[in-house]
């Protein structure tokens, strides 16, 4: 079976921009969450997707918004980017009850200058 | 709100030598409670866990974890860590299995394995 893919690996942004990252599901997972690891620190839940419906929400700015499409794949968008949102954003899939123990996907390295 | 505090930020031992990962969490209420590993430049893989059950709960590549609800507690151990071993560890907790509801996690402990 596949795991987590999420792609870019590495993304050097300028502040102001946008950013899309894109995470593939581990076949047969429905549920997609998503997390910021900042340098340092462990990582804090964004949100989590259920059949295409956000379904939980931690403390970020609506400018950090994401979809889940019917393969179960997932994107997080964050728009108006800040210095701040530099950081590795881990997607994780898992199947029915989210918090069995997620599979981690390897990250996206966001750099914003 | 829950919260997990990871006591020592790194971790420093030989090879071979036995090792604990404290990890304290703070919830009025009852809690599952996790380890995850995270070896450079990949994402987190869970060591093991602990739901229900038996307090002393045992995972992948011989790491072992007790959960100590009146010390509310969960530190991980391995009686001889090997090299292979060096990766940064993060305690989390959820206050529910179900669908929406975060993991929150401390902030790492950086063990370093020496031969």
């Amino acid at each position: 079976e596949t795991g987590v893919t999420q792609s870019p690996t590495h993304l050097i942004k300028t502040r102001g921009q946008q950013v899309t990252l894109r995470c593939s599901s581990q076949s047969g997972h429905n549920t997609v969450s998503w997390y910021q690891q900042a340098l340092g620190q462990g990582p804090q839940f964004i949100f989590q997707y259920y059949r295409e419906e956000e379904n939980g929400r931690g403390n970020f700015p609506p400018r950090f918004s994401g979809l889940q499409f019917p393969n179960y794949s997932s994107e997080l968008n964050v728009n108006a980017l800040e210095l701040d949102d530099s950081a590795l954003y881990l997607c994780a899939s898992s199947f029915g009850t989210a918090n069995y123990g997620y599979t981690f996907g390897s990250g996206t390295r966001l750099t914003v200058v | 709100a829950q919260s997990v505090t990871q006591l020592d930020s790194q971790v420093p031992v030989f090879e071979e030598a036995p090792v604990e990962l404290r990890c304290n969490y703070s919830s009025s209420v009852s809690v599952y409670l996790f380890w995850y590993v995270q070896y450079p430049n990949q994402g987190l893989q869970l060591l093991l866990k602990y739901l229900s059950g038996s307090t002393l709960v045992k995972g992948i590549n011989g790491f072992e974890a007790e959960f100590n609800k009146s010390q509310t507690s969960f530190h991980l151990r391995k009686p001889s860590v090997h090299i292979s071993d060096t990766a940064e560890y993060f305690c989390a907790v959820t206050l529910s299995l179900e669908y929406g509801n975060k993991l929150v996690f401390g902030a790492g402990t950086i063990l370093r394995v020496k031969s």
